[in-house]
This record gives C-alpha cells, structure tokens and sequence, in this order.
C-alpha cells in the first residue's frame, strides 16, 4: 500500500493556460476524490468517481474545470482557461468503499496562477 | 443544507496537557459519518477518528478519543497527553449520503514545549 500520489506537487501557470494534475489512488480503492483547499480554509468538494463514473460534480465546478478516471484507475483534472481565482491546493483522495467511508488523502498539488 | 462549524480558529497548551476541539454539525440525516483529519504544516491531510452516527459508544484510538452527542449534533476531539508533533490544522467532517465530505473551517493546535 503506497497511498495515494499526485503529480505534480506544485505547478506554476499564466492565467489562461491549461493545466492537468493526476492521481493515482491507493490500489484497489474503487472511490476516488477531488477537493480544492484555499489558504486558511477546509477543503472544498469537487467531484467523485465510483470507479471509472463521475457520480457527483460540485456546483463549484466551472465549465472550465474537467476530470476523468479512465478504466477506474487514476484521476485527472484539468483546468481550461485558467484564472487567478484557481490558485489553490488540489487535493485528492480515495476510499474502498463497500461500506468502508474512510477517506486517504495525497499531499495535494498546489497551483500557482500569475 | 448540510453544515460543520469550528468554533475555535486556533489553540495553544502545552506539552503532555490534555486539549478539546470542539465541532459542531447540522444534517437532516439520520445516518452519517463524522471524522476529524489532521493537516500538519505543509504535509498532506491524515485520517484521526471516525464515529458512525448509529453507535452510541465514542471511538477512541489511542490518545484520541471524541465525544459524540447526536442530540445536540456535537463531535468534539479530546487528545490526551498532547505531543509536539500533535501540531496541526484539524478539521472536522462529515459525511453526506452523497459520500462528500463537507469540512469545518479547521482548528490550528500549537503544543508548545
């Protein structure tokens, strides 16, 4: 058991590039997380997968925000457009499921928009 | 619409003494999980305690344990015999019917030496 990694730890763009960020959750885990946290704040619910179903998205989720979890594996999410206002910690997490709620975190990816 | 609220935004005591945060929630469910995460200083988000709304006995694990009042929709973290590397943001949760965590705004802990 590795748990949960992301990639890239932190990543530095200028407002209205793309970015992409990835997670790989811990094997096995069949539910998979994303949060955004801001300095100072909890985190914030994004979006989850069932396996490879996006079940929930966040009214916080812009047009410009997209994740994926191809064949139930890991994650991305990507940011078209971005804005200052993205600049935050990305964080994601994942759980067995099947009655098992506990929620593992990785270290997050921080954005940086300038 | 479901709530956490930390009433406390920062804490100190000192080493060895014992510490309570408080946490207070609101939900319409009947069936819910509740957790407290703690988040060191630039390190990731670690899993503390749960307590499932249904069980009437308080988790405890180790020198963590929570008393869990469901009438009054209280889940306050008791640490005992508080450590140096107890240092940390912690964040109450719970968890909806739709498998989200929603966060409290987090107490910051300082245990000074």
């Amino acid at each position: 058991d590795t748990g949960v990694s992301q990639n890239p730890r932190h990543k530095i763009t200028k407002r209205g590039q793309n970015v992409t960020f990835r997670c790989d959750p811990i094997s096995e885990h069949n539910r998979l997380y994303w949060y955004r946290q801001t300095l100072g704040q909890g985190p914030e619910f994004l979006t989850y997968f069932q396996n490879e179903a996006q079940l929930e998205k966040s009214r916080l989720l812009s047009d410009r925000f997209s994740a994926e979890r191809p064949k139930g594996s890991f994650s991305t999410l990507e940011i078209q457009r971005t804005e200052q206002g993205d600049s935050a910690m990305y964080l994601c997490a994942s759980s067995l499921g099947a009655g098992i709620y506990e929620q593992y975190f990785g270290p997050g990816t921080r954005l940086t928009v300038t | 619409a479901q709530t956490v609220t930390q009433s406390q935004p920062e804490m100190s005591v000192q080493e060895a003494e014992t510490v309570t945060l408080s946490c207070t929630y609101d939900t319409s469910e009947n069936n819910y999980y509740l957790f407290w995460y703690k988040q060191p200083p630039s390190r990731q988000m670690i899993l503390v305690i749960r307590q499932e709304a249904y069980k009437q006995q308080n988790a405890t694990e180790n020198r963590f344990s929570v008393n869990f009042q469901k009438a009054a929709k209280s889940f306050s973290l008791k640490i005992s015999d508080s450590q140096l590397g107890d240092t940390a943001m912690y964040f109450c949760a719970l968890l909806d019917s739709n498998y989200q965590l929603i966060w409290g705004a987090g107490t910051k802990l300082i245990i000074k030496p």
